[in-house]
């Protein structure tokens, strides 16, 4: 159980398109998803939490309207990169958790190279 | 401020050697988690273990051991008999009440790299 899922597992795109990340819970209901980013060699940091229904928090120095989220069900949780530039390129992770449960289940990650 | 530290940025051993993962977290709260993951090269998040303020009790399991000390702010991972499928980054995480519950801080991860 407690099964992850993210699409797609990489893409790469020309600078200024936008490109959308899916992030579904396959086995649970998922009240929260946080959304991190990570660039090589170094840790994961949160860019912003969702919780179902309502909009997203961010975490300080990340911009909203670059990095759309949508937590539109209990199961999917979408992020967009908006006019990706090839400083955007990294590696996105989601992981998902449930009401009470002190407990995040992550995604297989999403590389994005941006050209 | 930096709540999860992970001195260690690099251990190289190898195989059969033991290798030992230092975290020193920092929190007010008296009610927090703290976890182990693994991520080896593919980059998915390996969980490897919860554990919550309240035990202290060290945990074993197989070739990995986990010595909690509140005493010292210190949750260390000990892989025994390393392989070299343990080569692999690995992070400490806190949890605790600080602006809502669930949300993660890691440290910075400590790449361990096990040779023939």
């Amino acid at each position: 159980g407690a099964v992850v899922s993210q699409h797609p597992s990489w893409v790469i795109c020309k600078s200024g398109t936008s490109v959308k990340i899916e992030c579904r819970s396959l086995d649970f209901q998922a009240t929260t998803m946080f959304w991190y980013r990570q660039f090589p060699k170094q840790s994961l940091m949160l860019m912003a939490t969702s919780n179902e229904g309502s909009k997203a928090t961010y975490e300080q120095g990340v911009e909203k309207d670059k990095f759309l989220i949508n937590h539109a069900s209990l199961t999917l949780s979408t992020l967009t990169v908006t006019s990706a530039h090839p400083e955007d390129s990294s590696f996105y992770i989601c992981s998902a958790s449930t009401s009470g449960r002190n407990e995040q289940f992550f995604g297989p990650g999403t590389r994005l190279t941006v050209l | 401020a930096q709540k999860v530290t992970q001195a260690q940025t690099e251990i190289s051993v190898v195989e059969k050697e033991d290798v030992t993962l230092d975290c020193v977290y920092e929190t007010r709260d008296t009610t927090y988690y703290l976890f182990w993951y693994k991520q080896p090269p593919s980059g998915e998040l390996v969980f490897l273990i919860r554990r919550n303020s309240f035990d202290e009790q060290n945990e074993i399991s197989g070739r990995y051991s986990w010595n909690f000390q509140k005493s010292t702010s210190s949750f260390n991972f000990t892989i025994t008999a390393s392989q070299v499928v343990d080569s692999a980054v690995y992070f400490c995480a806190l949890s605790d009440t600080t602006d809502s519950w669930g949300k993660l801080q890691f440290g910075a991860g400590t790449q361990v790299v096990v040779t023939p």
